[in-house]
């Protein structure tokens, strides 16, 4: 069955830059997404189509897109962005949806 | 700006049943698929099912297949999941999302509900 992969973890210091990679077979075919998930609240879209970035969120935001891999870095972290971040594709056939497993951020 | 609100969860016994609804609010209901996520506790997010517009096409992981059936009724602006044969592994907030993207495999969502705990448990 086709996955998606982030790492369980990673730890920065404010005003580092994070960096999250989720990988998955299928990406070369299919754009990535990821959401922010604070502890009690639902998920929220911090960025769509491997880099694109919603209204509203701020520009430290980014994401790119590389061969089986997909990445969201996170410039100049704030205390406020500690959350799980999950990315999310499809399979190759594109009518099943998957999410990594979460990547706990701990600034 | 559309708001979704989850009801319908509570404590059902394995192999019960339990109908979930996701009521949005906004005059463009029909114009967008809508779909069904849900979380474990202490877990990762996994998607569970997803219905276009029309209502007419629906998607379905296969954990839950020949189980759930989603359902809409855009006269209403109301999102359903019917969960039958329920198993404790199905304990889960059940979130309702609302989707982008054009085709198959652009899917994402944009807009979440609060969620609604579904527990099975004897």
């Amino acid at each position: 069955s086709y996955e998606l992969t982030q790492p369980p973890s990673v730890s920065v210091s404010p005003g580092q830059t994070a960096r999250i990679t989720c990988s998955g077979d299928a990406l070369p075919k299919q754009y990535g997404y990821w959401y922010q998930q604070k502890p009690g609240q639902a998920p929220v879209l911090v960025i769509h189509k491997d880099s694109e970035r919603p209204s509203g969120i701020p520009e430290r935001f980014s994401g790119s897109s590389s061969g089986t891999a997909v990445t969201l870095t996170i410039s100049g972290v704030q205390a406020e962005d500690e959350a799980d971040y999950y990315c999310q594709s499809a399979d190759s056939s594109g009518t099943y949806v998957l999410f990594g497993g979460g990547t706990k951020l701990t600034v | 700006e559309v708001q979704l609100l989850e009801s319908g969860g509570g404590l059902v016994q394995p192999g019960g049943s339990l109908r979930l609804s996701c009521a949005a609010s906004g005059s463009t209901f029909s114009s967008y698929a809508m779909s069904w996520v849900r979380q474990a506790p202490g877990k990762g997010l996994e998607w569970v099912s997803l219905i276009l517009g029309s209502g007419g096409t629906t998607y379905y992981a296969d954990s839950v297949k020949g189980r759930f059936t989603i359902s809409r009724d855009n006269s209403k602006n109301t999102l359903f999941m019917q969960m039958n044969s329920l198993r404790a592994e199905d304990t889960a907030v059940y979130y309702c999302a609302k989707v982008l993207g054009l085709r198959t495999g652009d899917w994402y969502f944009d807009l979440w509900g609060r969620g609604t705990l579904v527990t099975v448990s004897s």
